[in-house]
């Protein structure tokens, strides 16, 4: 099964920061990797696709980067609402052995 | 609008069977550009994929659960479900379910979700 890796597992940023996320794969995934919001009580929200792809309505601070076993998820300036726990998710032999990231939680400094 | 809704008991005894149903509206489970599926959160940890569905009842399991999980549709209620058996209080989570792409166009994230169903196990 192909392991995702996220690092850091959490992060502490002020408004206004630059914070990059990594996620790191066991093996290839090409291009099959998409990155995820989560919020407390909410359910997770499609926020990068196919490593890049931003999803409709998504802000443009976000965006994703990366090919292979390395990818990033950057946002370009911290929002208040953007204090979450981000996931990546790899789904190279979809549809079967979908896995997530281990989580990266975005906490106010 | 693309909805769907998780339901089942909140609390399930151990070693007894988890048993949860996701209803489907404003769209139908028979779409071919569509897969289903069953995804958890175990309080305090990340997310863990369950397993997949799609209309013809071609199912895809997380390998470290396949022993214990069956998922099943019926395309007549435009449901799909999800039994867990043999449940301990590592099963304790909140389970998802949501809605995959096409497997042919390599669509194999999540982009509709309900709002989650927490299930304690618990005697």
């Amino acid at each position: 099964a192909i392991q995702l890796t996220q690092s850091p597992s959490s992060l502490s940023a002020s408004v206004g920061d630059r914070v990059t996320i990594t996620c790191r794969a066991s093996q290839g995934i090409s291009r099959s990797l998409v990155w995820y919001q989560k919020k407390p009580g909410k359910a997770p929200k499609v926020l990068i696709y196919d490593v890049s792809s931003l999803e409709s309505g998504v802000p443009s601070r976000f965006s994703g980067s990366g090919s292979g076993t390395d990818f990033t998820l950057t946002i370009s300036s911290l929002q208040p609402e953007d204090f979450a726990t981000y996931y990546c998710q790899q789904f190279h032999n979809y549809p079967q052995g979908l896995t997530f990231g281990g989580g990266t939680k975005v906490e106010i400094k | 609008q693309l909805q769907v809704q998780e339901s089942g008991p909140g609390l399930v005894k151990p070693t007894e069977t988890l048993s949860l149903t996701c209803t489907v509206s404003g769209g139908s489970i028979s779409d071919n550009n569509s897969y289903w599926g069953w995804i958890r959160q175990p309080p305090g940890n990340g997310l863990e994929w369950i397993g997949t569905i799609f209309h013809n009842g071609n199912t895809y399991y997380n390998p470290s659960l396949k022993s214990r999980i069956t998922i099943s549709v019926n395309r007549s209620k435009n449901q799909f479900s999800l039994r867990l058996t043999s449940v301990t209080a590592a099963d304790t989570a909140l389970y998802y379910c949501a809605r995959l792409g096409a497997a042919e166009i390599s669509y194999g994230y999540a982009d509709y979700w309900g709002q989650g169903t927490l299930v304690t196990v618990s005697s």
